[in-house]
């Protein structure tokens, strides 16, 4: 069965940058899924940042597509977010996902989630 | 910027029904939207209730259901049970790979 993995560090600074990798076991990263990102600040509601496919092909939350970054190594089995200039809102819980290609809104799995702080 | 709607907070009682809508600010919710829902509890990564409107997710019990109401999608829960009690989220697919999440519905059970 698949399961997703976050990883990357609990806490940055304001103005750099924030990075995490998804670690996806049990299922073959180029067999037709898409794989994303969903954040949740704290005591608040998810939000959608984007997603990759595994041809390098991305999609952004317009409102985060600036500072955003999504990649894939499928050679590893993992998928990247970058996002740059972080600020205190960027503080969050981060869900790595795997979207389907035919059922446009379903993300499933979810990895646990990881949460990252952003303060000096 | 698109805006999906939903309750903040909705109640019910033991065994009752209760519906949650997912609407658009500006337009009427259809199947060409995908809609999903997915319930939360505290400290805990969301699960998939439901898909492309009303598809039950796997192992997810059949006292929910997934439609379209009027202009939104809707997700009801027929005989309610202690813990449903949740937090309850929509989201929508807009085109050009993007997706929106609702603000989400905080569902008490009493």
């Amino acid at each position: 069965q698949v399961q997703l993995q976050e990883s990357g560090p609990g806490l940055v600074k304001p103005s750099e940058t924030l990075s995490l990798t998804c670690t996806v076991s049990g299922y073959s990263m180029t067999s037709g899924y898409y794989w994303g990102w969903v954040r949740q600040p704290p005591g608040k509601g998810l939000e959608w940042i984007g997603n990759i496919y595994h041809t390098g092909s991305t999609y952004y939350n317009p409102s985060l597509k600036s500072r955003v970054t999504i990649s894939v190594d499928t050679s590893k089995d993992q998928f990247s977010l970058k996002l740059n200039s972080v600020t205190a809102a960027d503080t969050a819980i981060y869900y790595c996902v795997r979207r389907s290609r035919i059922a446009m809104s379903l993300f499933d799995p979810w990895g646990q989630g990881t949460l990252v702080t952003v303060s000096s | 910027q698109t805006v999906v709607t939903q309750e903040p907070s909705l109640s019910v009682s033991p065994g009752g029904t209760v519906t949650l809508t997912c609407g658009l600010s500006s337009r009427s919710v259809s199947t060409n939207y995908f809609p999903s829902w997915y319930q939360q509890t505290p400290g805990q990564a969301p699960r998939t209730l439901m898909y492309n409107t009303d598809t039950l997710s796997s192992g997810v019990p059949d006292r929910f259901s997934g439609s379209i109401l009027g202009n939104k999608a809707a997700l009801t829960i027929t005989g309610a049970q202690a813990d449903d009690e949740s937090d309850y989220y929509c989201v929508l697919y807009m085109g050009s790979g993007i997706s929106v999440f609702g603000g989400g519905t905080k569902l008490t059970v009493l």
